[in-house]
């Protein structure tokens, strides 16, 4: 039943490891995307797909990758993880670029030690 | 970019009583969103209001777009509706997203 659903829910793991957060949504929408929330629960657009097309990219380090299989999934890898990276990741989606309502998934509490 | 503030910061109730949360915009906008995360982290999504009134329940909202502010109402609060009250916008153009702003906390309180 679930509309946006990600995994994991929760991620501890070391400094310089790889690690991805998958997304998944089975509205039928178009766009997908990827939110931070920082510790003052902040919320920043990180990236923006549309039917499987990067349309927004903000000021992310690089070592920061989306995948998009299909539009109905997003995926984000994150390499040589750092402390300043700890922060819940959500995925959430619309069905048309934003013009109607977005829904977040249930997020992903990274903590980097 | 254009900018979200959210007023007030912090708001504390007690159950039963009613509440108005404002939201300023820098500049127009196509699209306004009021979210609500809840104690458990959840991001729910009350209203899609660029503009005019709506309503659900004890909650309404209502955008006057050409003043470039948004007010959200909760009527007869309940200690359910405690969290963080999100406030975001997007000017519509290509490549661009909903930007938030810094939220409003409320807690009702029994």
């Amino acid at each position: 039943d679930t509309a946006v659903s990600q995994t994991p829910k929760y991620l501890v793991t070391q400094m310089g490891n790889d690690k991805s957060i998958k997304c998944e949504q089975n509205l039928g929408h178009d766009t997908m995307y990827w939110y931070k929330q920082d510790s003052k629960k902040f919320l920043k657009i990180m990236f923006s797909y549309n039917n499987k097309e990067l349309i927004i990219n903000e000021t992310v380090p690089n070592r920061f990758s989306p995948k998009s299989p299909d539009k109905a999934h997003l995926n984000l890898h994150i390499n040589s993880l750092e402390l300043g990276d700890s922060a819940v990741y959500f995925c959430a989606s619309s069905p048309q670029g934003g013009w109607e309502k977005l829904f977040f998934g249930s997020g992903t509490q990274l903590s980097v030690l | 970019g254009i900018q979200v503030e959210q007023s007030p910061p912090d708001l504390i109730l007690q159950e039963g009583a009613n509440s108005t949360l404002r939201c300023n915009f820098s500049d127009s906008v196509n699209n306004l969103q009021w979210f609500h995360q809840n104690p458990w982290g959840q991001l729910i999504n009350l209203f899609y209001i660029p503009s005019g009134t709506k309503q659900n329940g004890r909650l309404s909202a209502t955008t006057v777009a050409t003043e470039r502010y948004s007010l959200l109402y909760i009527s007869s609060s309940q200690t359910t509706d405690s969290g963080v009250y999100f406030c975001a916008v997007e000017q519509g153009q290509a490549g661009t997203a909903l930007i938030f702003g810094k939220g409003t906390t409320l807690s009702v309180s029994s």
